[in-house]
C-alpha cells in the first residue's frame, strides 16, 4: 500500500517568513495530492491540491509543487501570518473513483508575531 | 463551514457499550468517507460509501460498521467499545465520481469526539 512521509513534524517561523513542508510517497500510481490545514480542535480543511498532470499550482500565498519522478511534493507558504499557525497534512491518493488518501503524520506550523 | 454535518459533537460512554455517529454530506455529494483521528495514529481511513454502496475499506475493526442510507446520510456504528477507541471521528464527503467537478476533493465535517471511560 501507499506510504507517505512528511517533514518536518514541527516548523517554527517568524511572521513574514516563508515555510516549506515536504512529503514523499511510495506508490507511483498515486496521482492526486491534497493538502489539509487543521486548527486545534477543528476539522481538516482542504487548502490546495495538485494532480499529476501539473508540476506546480499556486493560490495567493500558498503553492504546491510535485515531482513525480522523485515521488515528492511540497507545500510553500509565503509571507506567513499568525493565523497560518495550524497542523498541515499532506496526502496521496489514486484516481479511479475512490480517491482514498493516505495521510502524512502532519506538520505543526507555528508562526511567531 | 464545509456543508458536512456530524452529530453528536461529543460522546462519553463506558467500555463495552455501543454508539452511533451520524453524518450528512454536502448537497450533491454521493461519497462519504469515515476517518479516525487519534494522537498516536494520525488520520486513519476507515470506510467509504458511494451512493449507498460500500466502496472501500481501510483499517476498520470488525466491531465497527457503517452504512449509507437512500438520502445519502451515513452512520458509523461502534460496538464493544474499548478505551483505545477514544478518538475524533470525522466524516468527509466528495462528489465521488470521475468527471465530476472537483473529483477527489474531500470536505470534512466538524467531527465527533468519542471518549470511552
Amino acid at each position: 500500500g501507499e506510504n507517505v512521509e512528511q517533514h518536518p513534524s514541527t516548523l517554527s517561523v517568524q511572521e513574514g517568513d516563508s515555510a516549506v513542508i515536504k512529503c514523499t510517497y511510495s506508490d507511483s500510481a498515486s496521482n492526486y495530492f491534497p493538502w489539509y490545514k487543521q486548527e486545534l480542535g477543528k476539522r481538516p480543511q482542504l487548502i490546495i491540491d495538485i494532480r499529476s498532470n501539473v508540476g506546480e499550482k499556486k493560490d495567493q500565498r500558498i503553492a504546491v509543487t510535485l515531482n513525480k519522478t522523485a515521488k515528492h511534493f511540497s507545500l510553500h507558504i509565503t509571507e506567513t501570518q499568525p493565523e497560518d499557525s495550524a497542523v498541515y497534512f499532506c496526502a496521496a491518493s489514486e484516481a479511479g473513483g475512490s480517491y482514498i488518501p493516505t495521510f502524512g503524520r502532519g506538520t505543526s506550523l507555528i508562526v511567531h508575531p | 463551514d464545509s456543508g458536512v454535518t456530524q452529530t453528536p459533537k461529543h460522546l462519553i460512554t463506558a467500555t463495552g457499550q455501543r454508539v452511533t455517529l451520524r453524518c450528512s454530506p454536502r448537497s450533491g455529494d454521493l461519497s462519504v468517507y469515515w476517518y479516525q483521528q487519534s494522537l498516536d495514529q494520525g488520520l486513519q481511513f476507515l470506510i467509504q460509501y458511494y451512493n449507498g454502496e460500500e466502496r472501500a475499506k481501510g483499517n476498520i475493526l470488525e466491531r465497527f460498521s457503517a452504512q449509507q442510507f437512500p438520502d445519502l446520510h451515513s452512520e458509523l456504528n461502534l460496538s464493544s467499545l474499548e478505551l483505545g477507541d477514544s478518538a475524533l471521528y470525522f466524516c468527509a464527503s466528495s462528489v465521488g465520481f470521475e468527471g465530476g467537478a472537483g473529483v477527489g476533493e474531500q470536505y470534512f465535517g466538524p467531527g465527533t469526539r468519542l471518549t470511552v471511560t
